[in-house]
């Protein structure tokens, strides 16, 4: 098992670009979450998933979009990049309310110019 | 707002015990607790969980006061491998759909 994957591993972008961040995993897990961790912080939940095509605000939800077509991957879109997103997103998933352990990817560094 | 208190940071010398305090005063009744770690330039690592009684597994032990409005995350042995950021975590689940909501922390360091 692969577990938790994320693409891509680092990223630069201007401001006002776009991109999407992928998160994978091969654990059949009901619930995704994406964190955004800034220096020196904890992480902080910005949307999150209880299963296929369900999505949910998390603690810092603005300037991102989420999406969960399928039930092993949950995408995190950025429309128009802004220094201040500039961070390192993890991913992470569980199996269910009852099974809260969660597993988390490698994480993405982002940064915007 | 993390609703648990943590230290700062800790040190510890490798091969002694280290205990991890956390205070969750706001505790409710169906929430648990957590413990996650983070190592340097990696994701968080789960490292134990538990609702009321004491718990153990093959990383940690986790002992939890009997008004749950503390806890301590104990290493039995710390190693080098054991310095990283440890994360106590109140997790509301049935409401709050099982997300963990992250403080700051307390960054152990163990000394050879």
């Amino acid at each position: 098992n692969a577990g938790v994957t994320q693409t891509p591993k680092f990223r630069v972008l201007k401001t006002g670009q776009s991109m999407t961040l992928l998160c994978a995993q091969d654990m059949n897990h009901e619930y995704m979450y994406w964190y955004r961790q800034d220096p020196g912080m904890g992480l902080r939940l910005i949307h999150y998933s209880v299963g296929e095509g369900t999505t949910a605000k998390g603690e810092v939800p603005d300037g991102y979009n989420v999406s969960r077509l399928k039930k092993q991957n949950f995408l995190l879109g950025l429309e128009s990049a802004a220094p201040s997103q500039t961070s390192v997103y993890f991913c992470a998933s569980s199996y269910s309310v009852s099974n809260p352990q969660s597993n988390f990817g490698p994480g993405t560094r982002l940064t915007v110019l | 707002d993390a609703k648990t208190t943590q230290p700062n940071s800790m040190e510890s010398n490798e091969e002694e015990p280290v205990h991890l305090p956390c205070n969750h005063s706001t505790i409710s009744g169906t929430d648990y607790i957590h413990w996650y770690r983070q190592l340097p330039s990696q994701g968080p690592e789960y490292v134990i969980h538990g609702l009321t009684s004491n718990v153990n597994n093959r990383m940690a032990s986790l002992a939890i006061a009997e008004d749950r409005k503390s806890s301590t995350l104990i290493l039995h042995r710390a190693t080098l491998r054991d310095a990283a950021v440890y994360y106590c975590i109140r997790g509301g689940y049935g409401g709050s759909q099982g997300n963990l909501i992250f403080g700051k922390g307390t960054k152990l360091s163990v000394k050879p």
